[in-house]
């Protein structure tokens, strides 16, 4: 089956780091990929949508500054935590869809990257 | 307004005892319904994809069917190892830019 992996799968920052977490598609080219957030017991909030070669629309209530995403090719994505804070800290999960049909196709996940900021 | 709700929030079983999770939507133009599976401290895994009323898809203990309001999600004779969160989410048509949405999800327990 069709695999995304993240990385680092956990990290420890100190307040006002700024930290980078990558998505890969690993067996299939994923035109559009997305970034959740996840609180413990709750379900996913997706974060932003971001497809190959442009900006990524971003959820109301995220801030677009602070969470910087780029989708540079059709296997890769990074997420960038900007001046991260306490209140920065989460699990957050990375999902790429597969296929090139607009809206069509089946969304994976990757195994999560749980960020605590010190 | 596009919605997903799951039921039960909870669900504890003994293994072997074989039980239904439920899954209602409101959508408008449904384009897929989704069920993963999700362990603590991991992302989700999927599991099934459905798109018409009337579908039925299984894998080992589970099998998923659809109707035009609601998705089912029957474990069958369920062992400690299928205990997780399941999530259902719906892609919705119409002029969306199809992303999930996703239900609070079921957790179930399956005790030995």
């Amino acid at each position: 089956g069709a695999v995304v992996s993240q990385h680092p799968s956990w990290v420890i920052c100190k307040s006002g780091t700024s930290v980078k977490i990558e998505c890969r598609s690993l067996d299939f080219q994923a035109t559009t990929m997305f970034w959740y957030r996840q609180f413990p017991k709750q379900s996913l909030m997706l974060m932003a949508t971001s497809n190959e070669g442009s900006k990524a629309t971003y959820e109301q209530g995220v801030e677009k500054d602070k969470f910087l995403i780029n989708h540079a090719s059709l296997t890769l994505s990074t997420l960038t935590v900007t001046s991260a804070h306490p209140e920065d800290s989460s699990f957050y999960i990375c999902s790429a869809r597969e296929g090139r049909l607009a809206g069509g196709g089946t969304q994976y996940f990757g195994p999560g990257t749980r960020l605590l900021v010190l | 307004e596009d919605q997903v709700t799951q039921s039960p929030e909870a669900l504890r079983l003994q293994e072997g005892e074989s039980s239904s999770l439920n899954c209602s939507y409101t959508v408008s133009g449904l384009r897929g319904l989704f069920w993963y599976r999700q362990d603590p401290g991991k992302g989700p895994e999927f599991l099934f994809t459905l798109y018409s009323a009337g579908e039925e898809k299984e894998k080992e203990r589970l099998k998923a069917t659809l109707t035009k309001k609601e998705s089912f999600l029957h474990i069958t004779a369920p062992k400690p190892e299928d205990s997780a969160t399941y999530l259902c989410a719906v892609r919705p048509g119409g002029g969306s830019q199809g992303n999930l949405i996703f239900g609070k999800g079921t957790k179930l327990s399956v005790k030995p």
